[in-house]
């Protein structure tokens, strides 16, 4: 099993400034199957970035994914008020499909 | 658009079955491109993928439930179900019920989107 760590475990910044994620795989991640989700509180996690580094249907483009192997970054460029939420990641290339523990995006 | 709406008891008991109902709008269950599959979140943890099923009932579970889990879809009525044996406390999560594109050859699938809103089930006498 595809163990997935996301570093750090709480983030705080402020609005405006750039978060960088972290998402690293116990072993390689093939064909770069790994997704990005945003769960706001209360709410079901939504779909942000597809193979590493294609955002879904009506993403912002503030946010990119980048990444290979065992190692994937999720960049917010300038957070806006909403961006603040806890971020998953997922890899989809070897079952179990596994998620990483997340990683909680708070306001300073 | 594809909406999910997961329903089903929100209290189980110890030992008992956990039966849940996820029930599609907006799109059909019977199709060859798509999984429909459950991922649960315990209170202040991670997610985990329980499976997923194809219309057509090809399957693939978590092996770490896999003895105590069944996907099953019903294309008559737009919808799928996970039932989920033996029941103890640390079944206790948020259940999501989700869509995600088969792989080419279909060799599994690809990632989850959309997502139904989440049920809380508590396991607890």
């Amino acid at each position: 099993e595809i163990v997935l760590t996301q570093s750090p475990g709480t983030l705080s910044l402020s609005p405006g400034e750039r978060a960088t994620l972290s998402c690293r795989a116990s072993q390689s991640v093939g064909s770069n199957y790994l997704a990005w989700y945003q769960q706001k509180l209360g709410q079901a996690p939504r779909l942000l970035i597809y193979g590493a580094s294609s955002r879904a249907t009506g993403i912002p483009e503030r946010f990119s994914g980048s990444g290979s192997g065992t190692d994937f970054t999720l960049t917010i460029s300038r957070l806006e008020p909403e961006d603040f939420a806890v971020y998953h990641c997922q890899q989809y290339d070897s079952l179990p499909y596994t998620f990483g523990q997340g990683t909680k995006l708070e306001i300073k | 658009q594809l909406h999910l709406q997961p329903s089903g008891p929100g209290l189980v008991k110890p030992s008992e079955t956990l039966s849940l109902t996820c029930s599609l709008s907006g799109g059909s269950s019977r199709t060859a491109d798509y999984y429909w599959g459950w991922i649960r979140q315990s209170p202040g943890k991670g997610l985990e993928w329980i499976g997923s099923s194809s219309y057509n009932w090809n399957t693939y579970y978590n092996p770490s439930l896999k003895s105590r889990v069944t996907i099953s879809v019903d294309t008559s009525k737009n919808q799928f179900s996970v039932k989920l044996d033996s029941v103890t406390a640390a079944d206790t999560a948020m259940y999501y019920c989700a869509r995600a594109r088969r792989k080419f050859g279909d060799q599994g699938f690809l990632w989850f989107d959309p997502w139904g809103q989440g049920t809380l089930v508590t396991v607890s006498s």
